[in-house]
């Protein structure tokens, strides 16, 4: 049964700074990788999306990359911003029958002005 | 990618009662799902919208507490039934084009019981 973990669960830093988040996940079979955000009580939007063929996406300040032999990625933020500030979440699709996305359980970043 | 308008975006409700939330995509989709998030939790599928048939729920959802209709391909609604405190979330409608695109959401339906 796949399973997806996030660490930091909460993360506090000071603006400029430059930042990881981590996902990791538990079966390698997957057709992609999707990181998101959240900002409190609202809807999701979509950061990048990982294709399993592929190692890294780039999107301004956002850089995600997936190793999936590992079972893991990363969202790097560069020059954080305190618009930063919201919950950030990975999500998987199995190649297993399901088009289900299985969430991670978040990283909750607030960015210090 | 697709545009999601769902609606409402944050109710108060009486226990025992019934909301209606209603997800409206701008182009025609294969995919449709409800989302629920509790407080502080992730996210939790209740079920796949399927054009024309019945809805498939995931394990721990049934279709007399969460119908949902999907009469075309760019719309959907997800009924809250006979509400209780504990159905105080967040809904979310999201869409998918295809296998392998990615997922789209809707901006959510905060959903207080009282």
């Amino acid at each position: 049964k796949q399973e997806v973990t996030q660490i930091p669960a909460a993360l506090s830093v000071p603006e400029g700074e430059n930042l990881v988040l981590n996902c990791s996940f538990t079966d390698s079979a997957i057709y992609n990788l999707q990181w998101f955000r959240q900002d409190p009580g609202k809807g999701l939007t979509s950061l990048l999306l990982i294709q399993s063929s592929q190692r890294e996406q780039t999107s301004g300040r956002l850089n995600a990359s997936l190793d999936k032999s590992s079972g893991r990625s990363t969202l790097y933020i560069a020059a954080s911003q305190p618009g930063d500030s919201a919950t950030y979440l990975c999500a998987v699709r199995p190649t297993s029958g399901t088009y289900k996305y299985i969430f991670g359980t978040g990283t909750r970043l607030k960015v210090l002005a | 990618s697709a545009v999601i308008s769902q609606k409402p975006s944050r109710d108060i409700c009486q226990r025992g009662t019934s909301l209606t939330i209603q997800c409206q995509v701008d182009s025609q989709v294969t995919m449709m799902f409800w989302y629920r998030q509790q407080p502080g939790q992730s996210l939790t599928l209740i079920a796949t919208a399927n054009q024309g048939s019945e809805a498939t729920y995931e394990s721990g959802f049934v279709i007399d507490k969460f119908p949902i209709s999907r009469p075309n391909l760019t719309f959907s609604t997800l009924t809250v039934s006979n509400m209780s405190p504990e159905d105080s979330s967040i809904y979310l409608c999201s869409v998918s084009a295809e296998q392998g695109s990615g997922y789209t959401f809707g901006s959510g339906t905060r959903l207080t019981v009282v």
